[in-house]
């Protein structure tokens, strides 16, 4: 079964970069999409983009000037950096695999545990 | 962006209940809907995709119907490990985006 595990600093400055990493268990990395999903405390869930073992990759527009995702095949990692944080990037932030397709619809169907990234100075 | 708007935002009820939650789509979304079980301290679980594609290991007590901009999920007969938020999700087109949350809490 595949297991995901998020990874990074807890406490981030504003203005400075958010970087958390995934490392992905139990199945090839280069076998599915995946994403980073994130859920202010109290509040619901935004997607924030996803990509491929290729490169390929896809943002939110709400936060696409900010965003990277890149991947290491050879790690079985992908990560996540988002410049100029402010307390509203405060969340937990969850990586997901992305089930589906044209066919049926893009879905999440493993998800990592979340880690709580708070941004304060 | 589509945007999914559940109701009720919360839903008091009791074990053995029958709880129905509704979702809707500004647009149509096909029929790209699942639907996500998310209790305090955990990250969402998928429970049903594709609108009522039930997903492997999920209580056949949960069901899911509709298609184009409305949607509902259904839980038969609730059970105390019921009690939790629930999230639909369009798969549609991107940005994949997810309702506000329904919390099933207990009466």
């Amino acid at each position: 079964q595949v297991h995901l595990q998020e990874s990074g600093p807890g406490l981030v400055k504003p203005s400075e970069t958010l970087s958390l990493t995934c490392t992905v268990s139990g199945d090839s990395i280069t076998n599915y999409y995946w994403s980073w999903i994130r859920q202010p405390p109290g509040k619901g869930l935004e997607w924030i983009g996803y990509i491929f073992y290729s490169g390929t990759s896809t943002y939110n527009p709400s936060l696409e000037s900010r965003v990277t995702i890149s991947v290491d095949t050879s790690k079985s990692q992908f990560s996540l950096k988002l410049r100029s944080v402010t307390p509203a990037d405060t969340a937990m932030y969850y990586c997901a695999r992305m089930l589906g397709g044209d066919w049926t619809g893009v879905y999440f169907d493993f998800w990592g545990q979340g880690t709580l990234v708070t941004v304060s100075s | 962006d589509f945007q999914m708007t559940q109701s009720p935002s919360s839903v008091p009820a009791s074990v053995g209940d029958r709880v129905t939650i509704t979702c809707q789509a500004n647009q149509g979304v096909n029929s790209w809907v699942g639907w996500y079980q998310q209790k305090p301290g955990k990250a969402p679980k998928l429970l049903i995709y594709a609108a009522s594609s039930l997903r492997s290991g999920v209580p056949s007590r949960f069901s899911g119907s509709g298609s184009g901009t409305d949607f509902t999920l259904t839980i038969s007969s609730l059970q105390p490990e019921d009690f939790a938020i629930y999230y639909c999700q369009q798969g549609n087109s991107f940005p994949l985006t997810f309702g506000g949350g329904t919390k099933v809490e207990i009466k």
